[in-house]
Formats: structure tokens, C-alpha cells, sequence
């Protein structure tokens, strides 16, 4: 079976901070994406990446940046965290050319 | 772009019933995927579903089916003989053929509640 693991479930944060979520694939998947999940908006795409050091921009980039060093994991960075980034954060990856993602247990963060 | 709209924040359906969930999407794409995804309460999010627009036979997994009708853009799906276990969110998402490295375009999302 797949996994795609991230690191954290829940973590709360102070206003400014450098928050890293990290998610970890086993499967050789090529694609990883980055999702920010809030009540009502449904999934929005903030940034996937399509192979190592590879990144490009989703719908709501903004406040956010990723790393891909290693083909198995794909790390999100709120390089100074605000309180409207308080959110579910979801990642999933999928084989390149293939359709269906597969979803990791997502990170909820607090930003306070 | 593509959208997909939800049109049903909430749903309830009473155990062994059947319950349809509703989605209707948007895309100048002639070929696409679409997807139902679940999300159970505090659990990861599964695939249900997939429909590639090319087939014209609709998608059935076990008691999970969908209603695709591609010249209304819709994308129903329905679930029958309903269990507790199908209590959670339901997405609907769109997917373009060979584009963006696989970008998803989700749904907001249906809340289904399955009565004993």
C-alpha cells in the first residue's frame, strides 16, 4: 500500500515563526502536492513539484515556499507565520502521468 | 480554468438507504478525469471513485456509482445500502488529461451523516 506520512498531526505556532511540515512518500512517486484545506473552500493547491529540486506555484502560493532535495519528501515552509495561515494542511503525491493522489493524514495548524 | 461546485454542503441519509451526492464541473478540456474523494472524520483522504470523460460507461465500485453525464457536466455520485462507516466528506475533483504534472481541482465538499 501506499504511505505518504507527514510529520506532524497537530502543531501550534507563535505569529513570525518559521514553520516546516514535512511529508514522506514511499512509493517513488514523482509528483508531490501541497494542500491547505479550510471549512467551506474545500482543497486549494498552494505549490506541487514534479521531481526533485522541481517546484511550481499552486492557486494560493503566497506565505509559503517548498523544498524537494529527496525524491520522497516534499517539505512546506511558512517562512513567517500569520494567524490566517491556521488551517489543515494536506499533503499527497502521485506517479507522474497517473491520476489518482494519494493523501497523507494532514497537519493541522494553530497559529496563535 | 476548471471549477467543480458542490451544490450540497450537507447531506443526510438513514443506514441501508441510498443517498446521492451532486456535482457539476467546468473545464474547455475534451478529455479529463474526475474523482470522488472521502474523508472520514479524523482520517485520511481516500479515493471512492474515477471516471475518465473518454468512457462513456459509468464508474461502479462496490456499493459506490456515478451518474456521468458529460454533455451537462455533471458527476453524481451515489451510494447504496449506506453504512455508518460512509459517514465524511465527500469531494468532487476534476483533473485535466497530460496537464500540470496532475493538479486536482477539488470541490468545497459535502458532509454526509448516516443515521442508525
Amino acid at each position: 500500500d501506499v504511505k505518504v506520512t507527514q510529520s506532524s498531526r497537530y502543531l501550534v505556532k507563535r505569529t513570525g515563526e518559521k514553520v516546516f511540515l514535512e511529508c514522506v512518500q514511499d512509493m517513488d512517486h514523482e509528483n508531490m502536492f501541497w494542500y491547505r484545506q479550510d471549512p467551506g473552500l474545500g482543497l486549494r493547491l498552494i505549490y506541487f513539484s514534479y521531481d526533485v529540486k522541481m517546484k511550481e506555484k499552486g492557486d494560493i502560493p503566497e506565505g509559503y515556499s517548498v523544498s524537494r532535495e529527496k525524491k520522497e519528501r516534499f517539505s512546506l515552509i511558512l517562512e513567517s507565520a500569520s494567524t490566517n495561515q491556521t488551517s489543515m494542511y494536506l499533503c499527497a503525491s502521485s506517479f507522474m502521468g497517473k491520476e489518482t493522489q494519494y493523501f497523507g493524514p494532514g497537519t493541522r495548524l494553530l497559529v496563535l | 480554468a476548471q471549477t467543480v461546485t458542490q451544490s450540497q454542503p450537507e447531506m443526510s441519509v438513514q443506514e441501508a438507504e441510498t443517498v446521492t451526492l451532486s456535482c457539476t464541473y467546468d473545464t474547455s478540456e475534451s478529455d479529463y478525469y474526475l474523482f470522488w474523494y472521502k474523508q472520514p472524520p479524523s482520517r485520511q483522504m481516500i479515493l471512492v471513485i474515477r471516471q475518465e470523460a473518454y468512457k462513456q460507461q459509468n464508474a461502479t465500485e462496490n456499493r459506490f456509482s456515478v451518474n456521468f453525464q458529460k454533455a451537462a457536466k455533471s458527476f453524481s455520485l451515489k451510494i447504496s445500502d449506506s453504512q455508518l462507516g460512509d459517514a465524511a466528506m465527500y469531494f468532487c475533483a476534476s483533473r485535466s488529461y497530460g496537464g500540470s504534472q496532475g493538479n486536482l481541482i477539488f470541490g468545497k465538499g459535502t458532509k454526509l451523516s448516516v443515521k442508525p
